[in-house]
């Protein structure tokens, strides 16, 4: 079965860092397309972070500079590092799969709750 | 690039049927056929009802279906059920030199 598993989550203060995994099951991460989306309290989804096949990594403008998306194949797992934390950085933050040609995105993980606050 | 536009709100009895729009620009929903639609229920993770505009994954109700004309996607829920109450997502798919992927801002689907 094709899964995949968030952690890393937890309630941190303005300007401190995370690192968020997501570990894969029943496929590789390495050979397709691997995203962070995330979800504010109560509001939609926005995608935050990909990490492609061949390795080249973007990011949406609202995390460019802070957040750092990576991968370690032996463990078949990515990551999001996310440093200098705003409160508008509160959400879920989802770790999803997408097809080659991108316009298919599942599984999704269940989610992993970043709370920053003082 | 601006989140794509859905009705906050849309509403049927069971067994109606009931669209939701999703407006983007020649940029994202125009161009490309990478328009996929995801039912989230309260506390759940999202999950993929159409995919590429109109394509459905196995598993899916086929009373769920999905096109597009020129910016605008939609998706049909036919025979409404009390279980399609959820938030519905649409998202466009711009390739490596866009902005990759954007949402539109969500729909809630209730069953009257």
């Amino acid at each position: 079965e094709v899964q995949l598993m968030e952690s890393g989550g937890g309630l941190i203060q303005p300007g401190g860092s995370l690192r968020l995994s997501c570990t894969a099951s029943g496929f590789t991460v390495s050979r397709d397309y691997m995203t962070w989306v995330r979800q504010p309290p109560g509001m939609g989804l926005e995608w935050v972070s990909v990490i492609y096949g061949g390795g080249d990594t973007h990011y949406a403008d609202s995390v460019k500079g802070r957040c750092t998306i990576s991968r370690d194949n032996s463990r078949n797992t990515v990551y999001l590092q996310m440093n200098s934390l705003r409160a508008e950085d509160t959400a879920m933050y989802y770790c999803a799969r997408a097809d080659s040609s991108g316009g298919r995105i599942d599984p999704w993980g269940q989610g992993t709750l970043v709370t920053v606050s003082s | 690039q601006s989140a794509l536009t859905q009705p906050a709100s849309v509403s049927g009895s069971p067994g109606q049927s009931i669209t939701i729009s999703c407006t983007g620009s020649s940029s994202d929903v125009g161009t490309y056929n990478l328009v996929s639609w995801y039912q989230q229920h309260p506390g759940r993770a999202p999950k993929v009802m159409i995919y590429e505009v109109s394509k459905r994954p196995s598993g899916v109700s086929n009373r769920f279906s999905g096109s597009k004309s020129g910016n605008t996607a939609s998706l049909t829920i036919s025979g409404l059920q009390a279980e399609d109450e959820a938030d519905y997502y649409c998202c466009s798919y711009g390739g490596r030199s866009s902005l990759h992927w954007v949402f539109g801002g969500g729909t809630k689907v209730t069953v009257l």
